[in-house]
């Protein structure tokens, strides 16, 4: 079962506009909240992350949002720039003693010059 | 380069061969994952170790499947008799721990390497 689900498979963005990538999950017991990227050929790399006491992230110009209660989560991007074109992968893990990291099946965001 | 790194990048074998990954994690990383991706998934967790002892493993490792970490530090993976279902890219990732502690309030990032993508005939 998807305990973790991105139901967008993909995304097209003009430059210098808002992406907003979304991300549902069903397991109450996650307590962190992560956005990976990927590049062709490389490994995902961590983007940001939210604890789930907090209801908003923000690094530069990448917001996390968190709705808790319909346990719902957006990634925004603002403004939009071309190297921003990768696959966004939704995670989550529980705390504790250790950090199973739980992914989404990933949105393809195209960034359009 | 002191980034996670994995060997080789490709391998293609033929059905009923083992193979052997290898990942070098960030030196000083105390923790390491494996995750298998098929296409059109994302990352799914396999296994992973604290220092050299492995601490889970989840159902998708079959008994086909065993992964080392010796001495802390490298660590193999290996598939024996593969199946054409096997066919994936293999993900490692590390990440460092304070031991004792409980990670509340914060989530320590996993860093990836660029993956050993299987290809099973």
């Amino acid at each position: 079962d998807q305990q973790v689900k991105q139901n967008s498979p993909s995304l097209s963005v003009q430059e210098g506009r808002i992406s907003i990538l979304n991300c549902d999950y069903t397991n109450s017991m996650f307590d962190y909240f992560l956005w990976y990227k990927k590049y062709p050929a490389e490994g995902p790399t961590f983007l940001i992350s939210i604890s789930s006491i907090k209801d908003k992230n923000e690094d530069g110009r990448f917001t996390v949002f968190l709705n808790k209660s319909a346990k719902h989560l957006s990634l925004h991007i603002v403004p939009s720039q071309p190297g921003d074109s990768a696959v966004y992968f939704c995670a989550a893990a529980p705390s504790g003693g250790y950090q199973k990291v739980t992914f989404g099946i990933g949105t393809k965001l195209q960034v359009i010059p | 380069d002191t980034g996670v790194s994995q060997d080789p990048r490709h391998k293609i074998t033929k059905r009923g061969q083992n193979v052997t990954f290898r990942c070098d994690p960030i030196s000083e990383h105390n923790r390491l994952y494996w995750y298998r991706q098929t296409l059109g998934q994302g990352p799914e967790f396999l296994t992973y170790f604290q220092n050299e002892a492995q601490l889970e493993k989840s159902r998708l490792l079959s008994d086909r499947f065993s992964a080392e970490r010796p001495k802390g530090s490298f660590s193999t993976l290996e598939i024996q008799r593969t199946e054409q279902g096997d066919s994936a890219m293999y993900l490692c990732a590390s990440s460092l721990e304070q031991l004792g502690q409980y990670n509340l309030g914060s989530y320590n990032e996993q860093f990836f390497g660029p993956g050993t993508r299987l290809t099973v005939l």
